[in-house]
């Protein structure tokens, strides 16, 4: 296991079309995390999973964005109707649950809406 | 809006020098984590302190908080190039899965 693994790592799309990232988390690992970053910010909190299960989205989450993780395995983060304003790096972070000790981060997906 | 804000947001210094950032924040805390990020990557874990923990130690990095002044600071001894990065804290509350991130310090280290 190589850590958290993020695809694509770079996206470009057309203002109004659908995009869909995918995370493959730590294995042993049954939380996983995202989050958006914009240039010169840290991180914000979008969502998070507990095995399948959604456990919190933040307010920052618009209905045009969706997160799911089937089979508590990996998890792919699809937004819908893209706009300018979603151009962000948006980053995985996997963890165990007991014994927390801090995130995991993959790479990142870069997205750029043009 | 994020929690935690670090100071400063950007320093530069000379290798072989000490690096010292620092985090404030607002609310009560169970720990408080510090993650590198290189430009363009994913954060890396650096350190993990509770808050019952006054310091703690690792490699060069050496963390203190203050819980009464909703405080921590950061700082990297005997800096190298290779520390170029921006410095980010993380707050966590109980059992919570998210953590609130500050908008990091830019950490410059000339060879």
């Amino acid at each position: 296991d190589t850590g958290v693994s993020q695809n694509p790592r770079h996206k470009i799309t057309k203002r109004g079309q659908n995009v869909t990232f995918r995370c493959d988390p730590i294995s042993e690992h049954n939380r996983l995390y995202w989050y958006r970053q914009t240039l010169g910010q840290g991180p914000e909190f979008l969502t998070y999973f507990q095995n399948e299960a959604q456990l919190e989205k933040s307010r920052l989450l618009s209905d045009r964005f969706s997160a799911e993780r089937p089979k508590g395995s990996f998890s792919t983060l699809e937004i819908q109707r893209t706009e300018q304003g979603d151009s962000a790096m948006y980053l995985c972070a996997s963890s165990l649950m007991f014994q927390w000790n801090g995130y995991t981060f993959g790479s990142g997906t870069r997205l750029t809406v043009v | 809006s994020q929690q935690g804000e670090e100071d400063p947001q950007a320093l530069s210094i000379q290798e072989g020098e000490n690096a010292t950032m620092n985090c404030s924040y607002k609310t009560s805390i169970n720990n408080l984590q510090w993650y590198r990020q290189n430009s363009g990557r994913g954060l890396v874990h650096l350190i993990l302190i509770r808050s019952n923990e006054r310091e703690k130690h690792s490699g060069r990095l050496r963390v203190t908080l203050d819980t009464s002044k909703k405080s921590s600071s950061l700082l990297i001894t005997a800096s190298r190039a290779a520390d170029t990065a921006s410095y980010f804290c993380a707050t966590h509350l109980g059992n919570a899965g998210k953590s609130t991130f500050g908008d990091g310090t830019t950490l410059t280290v000339k060879p």
